[in-house]
């Protein structure tokens, strides 16, 4: 069936990298995603990344997929504290138009000053 | 653009009641998912519409249900309230076409006593 894991908490210091992990088992996935939750917040979009890519790079993110152990990761380049946060990984379930993502449990990342 | 916009915010019922929640789109967007997250059971995907239709359903029972208007406007209704409702109530609106991303509401805190 399908299903998400993360590594529940990530400590950094202002100023390093931060790299998150996910694995996912739904070998079909088309797409994956990352998202971000704020305290009180919904969830925002960082970004996303199509099975035929290895990596993407927007900005201060980087995303690394190996579609072959079925794992992805999220690099934070210069991590700030306005980064603190939950970050979850998602894949979507069944076809590339469907609503429905299957979800991680999320990785809280602590930044330190 | 404005975007997902979710109402209310709080709500706090009672064991056995109902209630409703809301959500309107991005404009332009046809396709509305609706999502719970718990501290327990993390995000789970409960319904999507699309074009007033139901197009995929989570495993939820039969107290959960939603609809959408034609302006793409979308309520979610959930009957005879239980204590393990009490939840964050999230919506997601897309455009509806190929990997069209999910972007989230900041959510309906639901506490049921």
């Amino acid at each position: 069936g399908e299903d998400v894991e993360q590594s529940l908490f990530l400590s950094v210091r202002e100023g390093d990298s931060s790299v998150i992990n996910c694995t996912y088992t739904d070998s079909s996935s088309t797409y994956l995603y990352w998202y971000k939750q704020e305290p009180g917040a919904g969830l925002q979009l960082l970004t996303y990344i199509f099975s035929n890519m290895d990596m993407k790079q927007d900005q201060r993110l980087t995303v690394l997929l190996n579609k072959k152990d079925k794992h992805l990761s999220l690099r934070i380049a210069d991590t700030q504290t306005g980064d603190s946060a939950i970050y979850f990984c998602a894949e979507r379930g069944g076809s590339s138009n469907t609503g429905k993502l299957i979800f991680g449990q999320g990785t809280t990342l602590q930044v330190k000053p | 653009k404005a975007g997902v916009t979710q109402t209310p915010r709080y709500l706090i019922k009672t064991r056995g009641q109902q209630v409703t929640l809301s959500c309107s789109p991005i404009s332009g967007h046809r396709s509305v998912s609706w999502y719970q997250q718990t501290p327990g059971q993390g995000l789970q995907f409960l319904f999507e519409y699309f074009s007033e239709t139901q197009r995929n359903k989570g495993n939820f029972p039969g107290r959960f249900s939603g609809r959408q208007f034609s302006n793409s406007r979308s309520e979610m209704n959930v009957s005879t309230l239980e204590l393990g409702d009490s939840a964050l109530y999230l919506c997601a609106s897309a455009s509806g076409g190929y990997n069209s991303p999910l972007h989230f509401g900041n959510g309906t805190r639901l506490t049921v006593t």
